[in-house]
């Protein structure tokens, strides 16, 4: 079975600065998915950025970008240029080639950007 | 192109009763899966449904059930309502044009409070 790991429960950041989310993920699968979900307080799940295992470079999305380790399962959120709407909850997701439909979340990390 | 719609967004039932979600894709997605989200066990898949059929099911109780219609829009019950079924219940829809690592696109949940 899979597992998704957040190992920062909270953060916070000031405005306008860079911050780091860790994600780790275990699995025995070789071609997988993952994403970054925002949730803000409205509570509606959002796609921030998502990266193909099989695909070295790592994804970018305007001020958000990722470090994909696949041999460390190691996979962070960098957002750069914080801004005040990027308060949330962000969660990693993992799904497999093989389990079409079903996104294995970790426990999620609330960022909170400081004016 | 409008995104995935839930019905009802808020819901409070007594123990015992029954309940029935309802989930609209977003146009051309075919593939539905129910997420539960609590504090205590976080996001937890229950199921996905594609082209009618469930290919997919989490660990949860035969009281947790789920269909999907010819026009890809999606029901989930739950029978004999517990206090812990209090949560927020989130629908994501895919397009899932073969290959799996489709991207879900959620919708804005149905909270259920069980009084």
């Amino acid at each position: 079975a899979q597992t998704v790991t957040q190992s920062q429960p909270e953060m916070s950041v000031q405005e306008a600065e860079t911050v780091t989310l860790s994600c780790t993920y275990d699995t025995s699968e070789n071609n997988y998915y993952l994403f970054w979900y925002k949730q803000p307080p409205s509570r509606q799940m959002i796609l921030v950025i998502r990266q193909e295992a099989y695909k070295q470079q790592n994804a970018t999305e305007n001020r958000f970008s990722v470090n994909f380790q696949k041999a460390a399962k190691s996979f962070s959120l960098k957002i750069s240029d914080s801004q005040l709407g990027d308060t949330a909850m962000y969660f990693c997701a993992f799904m497999g080639n093989t389990n079409a439909g079903k996104s294995t979340f970790g426990d999620g990390t609330t960022l909170t950007v400081k004016p | 192109k409008a995104g995935v719609t839930q019905t009802p967004r808020y819901l409070i039932k007594t123990r015992g009763q029954q309940v029935t979600l309802s989930c609209s894709p977003i146009s051309g997605h075919r593939s539905v899966s129910w997420y539960q989200q609590t504090p205590g066990q976080g996001l937890q898949f229950l199921f996905e449904y594609f082209s009618e059929t469930q290919r997919n099911k989490g660990n949860f109780p035969g009281r947790f059930s789920g269909r999907q219609f010819s026009n890809s829009r999606s029901e989930m019950n739950v029978s004999t309502l517990e206090l812990g079924d209090s949560a927020l219940y989130l629908c994501a829809s895919s397009i899932f044009r073969g290959g799996a690592g489709e991207t879900q696109y959620f919708g804005p949940g149905t909270r259920l409070l069980v009084l």
